[in-house]
């Protein structure tokens, strides 16, 4: 079975641009988290959803991101304008309900903002 | 908001030493998480805790949920190459509006000199 997915695995963008990170977690996992790592900061949870639902968003730094989750299969996160701050490596990772120790984390995005 | 102190923030080891590393927290937790990271990976679940006093082995590795439920170490014996990763530590408080979110302390650098 498919980890977690997510794309792209690197994108760099200038300074104002729209940025969007795609997931999709393990087939059957009905929590979904959002993290950022950044050498600063360590590994912070930005938000997470339960079955779509978004359960808590406040790790989310500020109005710039948002977060969607559509279905059960697929989540974005999105920041609008970016900026140099947010470079960072996001990682999604999914979960069963009830089983928060085995969270299983993507490869991550690694985004650098110029 | 919780906090996680890891230490060592890095470890530079000779192959066949023994490591170990600890968790402090400012506030309780009920469950001890355990992770490794490799270069551009996401992190792996290495070793879960739920109770106090609990001690637990994964093959070289032994994590013990401190009686406090405050702390948490791990211990990997006769270190080899490829236990070179970032260790980090992560606490879960599924108390009122925490359910779900994990708090990852800073990590530890391991390097292991073949």
């Amino acid at each position: 079975d498919a980890g977690v997915i997510q794309s792209p695995r690197h994108e760099v963008t200038e300074m104002g641009q729209e940025v969007t990170l795609r997931c999709k977690p393990i087939s059957g996992h009905n929590s979904l988290f959002w993290y950022r790592q950044t050498m600063m900061r360590g590994l912070e949870l930005l938000i997470y959803f339960n079955n779509n639902v978004p359960i808590d968003d406040s790790g989310m730094p500020e109005d710039r991101f948002s977060a969607k989750m559509p279905n059960a299969s697929f989540s974005t996160l999105k920041i609008q304008p970016s900026e140099p701050r947010d470079s960072a490596v996001y990682f999604c990772a999914s979960s069963l309900r009830g089983a928060i120790e085995t969270q299983y984390f993507g490869p991550g995005t690694r985004l650098l903002v110029l | 908001g919780q906090q996680l102190n890891q230490s060592p923030q890095s470890m530079f080891i000779q192959e066949g030493e023994d490591v170990s590393m600890n968790c402090t927290s400012s506030s309780i937790f009920n469950t001890w998480l355990w992770y490794k990271q490799e270069p551009g990976e996401g992190p792996v679940l290495l070793i879960a805790l739920y109770k106090a006093g609990e001690l637990t082995s994964n093959g070289r590795l032994t994590a013990q949920f401190g009686i406090t439920r405050k702390d948490s170490f791990l211990n990997i014996s006769a270190s080899i190459p490829s236990d070179v990763g970032i260790y980090f530590c992560a606490g879960h408080d599924a108390g009122g509006t925490s359910y779900g979110k994990l708090t990852f302390g800073q990590g530890t650098i391991l390097t292991v000199h073949p």
